[in-house]
C-alpha cells in the first residue's frame, strides 16, 4: 500500500523561529510536491521536486525553501515563521516521466502548523 | 497562468438528491483534469480523473466529463450518500499526469439524512 508520511499531525511554533516540516513516501516516486491549504483559497503549491537535488519554486515560495537530499524525502523549511504562515500543509508524491504515465498524486496526512 | 474555478459552497443536500458541483478551467495546451476528495479527517485522495477531450472519468457513482469547447469538468452523482459529505476540489495538471497540480477552491458538501 501507498504511503506518504508527514513528520507531524498539528504543530505550534513561535514567530521568527525556523520550522522544518518532513515528508517521506515509500514509492520511489521521482516527483514530490509541498502544497498548502487554506479555506477558501484551496490548494497552492509552494515548490516542488523532480528528482533528487532539485527544486522548482511553485506559486507561492516566499517565506519558504526545501531540501531533497535523498529520493524518498523533501523537507520544507520556512526561515523565519510567521502568523501568515499558519495553515495545513500537504505533501504529494508521483512517479517521474519514466513508464507508463501515472495520473494519481498521492497526499501524505497533512501538517496543521499554528505560528503564535 | 493555469487556472481553476469551483462552484463555491458550502452545498447542503438530502440523502438521495442529485449532485452538480461546477467546474472550469483555463490553461494552455491539453491538461489532464481530475476530481480530489477530502473525508472529514482524513488526506486527499483522487477521485477520478480524465485525460483528455471527451473522456469520462468515473468512480463511486460520480462522473465528470472532459468538455474541451466549455473548460470544464462538472462532477455530477445520481443520489448521494451521508458518506459522500467531504470537500471536493476540481484540479488540473498538465498532459503527462505527472506534474504540479492547480486547485479550485475546494467546495464543502454536506449531505444530510
Amino acid at each position: 500500500d501507498v504511503k506518504v508520511t508527514q513528520s507531524s499531525r498539528y504543530l505550534v511554533k513561535r514567530t521568527g523561529e525556523k520550522v522544518f516540516l518532513e515528508c517521506v513516501q515509500d514509492m520511489d516516486h521521482e516527483n514530490m510536491f509541498w502544497y498548502r491549504q487554506d479555506p477558501g483559497l484551496g490548494l497552492r503549491l509552494i515548490y516542488f521536486s523532480y528528482d533528487v537535488k532539485m527544486k522548482e519554486k511553485g506559486d507561492i515560495p516566499e517565506g519558504y525553501s526545501v531540501s531533497r537530499e535523498k529520493k524518498e524525502r523533501f523537507s520544507l523549511i520556512l526561515e523565519s515563521a510567521s502568523t501568515n504562515q499558519t495553515s495545513m500543509y500537504l505533501c504529494a508524491s508521483i512517479p517521474g516521466t519514466s513508464g507508463s504515465p501515472s495520473y494519481e498524486q498521492y497526499f501524505g496526512p497533512g501538517t496543521r502548523l499554528t505560528v503564535t | 497562468g493555469d487556472s481553476v474555478t469551483q462552484m463555491e459552497g458550502p452545498v447542503t443536500l438530502s440523502e438521495e438528491a442529485f449532485l452538480t458541483i461546477n467546474c472550469t478551467y483555463t490553461a494552455t495546451g491539453y491538461p489532464s483534469l481530475f476530481w480530489y476528495v477530502q473525508y472529514p479527517g482524513e488526506g486527499l485522495q483522487l477521485l477520478l480523473k480524465a485525460t483528455k477531450a471527451d473522456d469520462k472519468g468515473s468512480n463511486k457513482g460520480f462522473e465528470a466529463t472532459y468538455r474541451k469547447e466549455t473548460t470544464s469538468f462538472h462532477l455530477e452523482k445520481g443520489s448521494v450518500q451521508v458518506s459522500d459529505s467531504a470537500v471536493y476540489f476540481c484540479a488540473l495538471s498538465g498532459p503527462f499526469g505527472n506534474e504540479k497540480l492547480t486547485f479550485g477552491t475546494g467546495t464543502r458538501l454536506t449531505i444530510i439524512p
